[in-house]
């Protein structure tokens, strides 16, 4: 178990629809990292945030948009979803005292038809 | 720009063969470089890393070494088990220059190992 933890495990929803993808990140880590894992790209980053603060963007589409809460989990939104939205996608958060160890959760396996 | 080649699967071993799975990345800065295993159905555990130039990761009997002069970060198993069967993924990540930390990943290398 890695203290990371995503929800849900996998989401079936039809396109054009909206989702949210839940991050917590292990007790104290305040970084939390966003990817998508499909067939066609690999693994791919999406975003990272910091204690609240977007960081950094990677391959991030306009219709996907993230956000941490003073909490520090996190949210994933992806809206008018199309089939190539399909994919698993994890989340990670860096530990606080080795930024350059991340622990990964399980992932969401959102299936998009 | 940052990215990273691991030789493509799938591998297929007996168990005690030899393994390398061989990585090569291109990066701006001084990155440090990550190998990562995913086991059917779970998330990504980090294996092994290394932070700078010639420091070798080394971890349940894998190692990988840090070669600057060849880009390259191959990892390597002496002698493998059925329970070694899973995908490996070489990773980069880079801080600075626009990037916060985040993992520029291989496509990823499938191990199979029969008994």
């Amino acid at each position: 178990d890695s203290g990371v933890t995503q929800t849900p495990k996998h989401l079936i929803t039809a396109t054009g629809q909206r989702v949210t993808l839940r991050c917590s990140p292990r007790s104290g880590d305040l970084s939390v990292y966003w990817y998508q894992q499909s067939l066609d790209q690999g693994l791919q980053f999406l975003i990272h945030y910091y204690n609240g603060e977007e960081r950094a963007k990677g391959n991030i589409l306009e219709r996907f948009s993230a956000q941490q809460f003073p909490d520090l989990h996190s949210e994933l939104n992806l809206s008018s979803l199309e089939l190539g939205d399909s994919a698993l996608y994890f989340c990670a958060s860096s530990d606080r005292q080795d930024l350059r160890r991340a622990f990964f959760g399980q992932g969401t396996r959102l299936t998009v038809v | 720009g940052n990215s990273v080649t691991q030789m493509e699967g799938p591998v297929t071993l007996s168990e005690e063969a030899f393994l390398t799975i061989n990585c090569t990345y291109t990066a701006t800065g001084y990155p440090s470089l990550f190998w990562y295993v995913q086991y059917p159905g779970e998330g990504l555990q980090l294996l092994l890393k290394a932070t700078k130039a010639d420091d070798k990761g080394s971890n349940k009997g894998f190692e990988a070494t840090y070669r600057k002069e060849t880009t390259s970060f191959h990892l390597e198993k002496g002698s493998v088990q059925v329970s070694d069967s899973a995908v490996y993924f070489c990773a980069l990540s880079v801080w600075g220059g626009g990037s916060q930390g985040n993992l520029i990943f291989g496509k990823g290398t499938k191990l199979s190992v029969k008994p």
